[in-house]
């Protein structure tokens, strides 16, 4: 079956520019979450949808940086008035359920560089 | 806060050798440990997992025992393929926080040489 696409792969955007990283995750997967990987890092955590729910945001660096998933199934990434500490690999993961018993399924990941 | 702590890389073997990448965590709580792994070019995916205290999680050949006493969940393979190739990543989700973000570590990378 399908796994978790995200688009683009891959964006450059000018310093000060918005930018918008989509995450589709695989049908029916109710936990969505967004990790942010720095070059030659592990991921970090960013934000946790639980459906339509934003339970935790704790992650997101700045007030510049907006998650939203309304219908419960794909979630877009914003994070206006790029900054070059911004360029990184953006991976959206989801699982089945709460609970660690449920692994999560990365997709491949957006390159974001701020040039 | 939590924590993970992993072997430094890059690790080259040579094809058969036994490879073993060291794990440590700190943790708040009473997490489920894993090891994802990222082949070239492709995604993260989960490798193996242990939820409980001297579980054993296995998979392709790949062991790791969770280690309360010494808050360890070593990565180990009797013998090493090429296509083992890539970077493995230890990871915990700490349950008390309500959801099972990952905390990783830095990553390791491994090399076989055929």
């Amino acid at each position: 079956g399908a796994g978790v696409s995200q688009s683009p792969r891959y964006k450059v955007a000018k310093r000060g520019q918005d930018v918008a990283l989509r995450c589709d995750p695989i049908s029916g997967h109710v936990s969505l979450f967004w990790y942010q990987q720095a070059l030659g890092q592990g991921p970090e955590f960013l934000t946790y949808f639980q459906n339509e729910a934003q339970l935790d945001k704790s992650g997101l660096p700045s007030d510049r940086f907006f998650a939203e998933r309304p219908e419960g199934s794909v979630s877009t990434l914003k994070i206006q008035r790029t900054q070059q500490e911004d360029s990184a690999v953006y991976l959206c993961a989801s699982s089945l359920e709460r609970g660690s018993a449920y692994e999560q399924y990365f997709g491949p990941g957006t390159r974001l560089t701020v040039t | 806060g939590n924590s993970v702590t992993q072997m430094e890389g890059p690790v080259t073997l040579s094809e058969e050798a036994f490879l073993t990448i060291n794990c440590t965590y700190t943790a708040t709580g009473y997490p489920s440990l894993f090891w994802y792994v990222q082949y070239p070019g492709e995604g993260l995916q989960l490798l193996l997992k242990a939820t409980k205290a001297d579980d054993k999680g296995s998979n392709k050949g790949f062991e790791a025992t969770y280690r309360k006493e010494t808050t360890s969940f070593h990565l180990e393979k009797g013998s090493v393929q090429v296509s083992d190739s890539a970077v493995y990543f230890c990871a915990l989700s700490d349950r008390n926080f309500g959801n099972e973000k990952l905390t990783f570590g830095t990553g390791t990378r491994l090399t076989i040489i055929p």
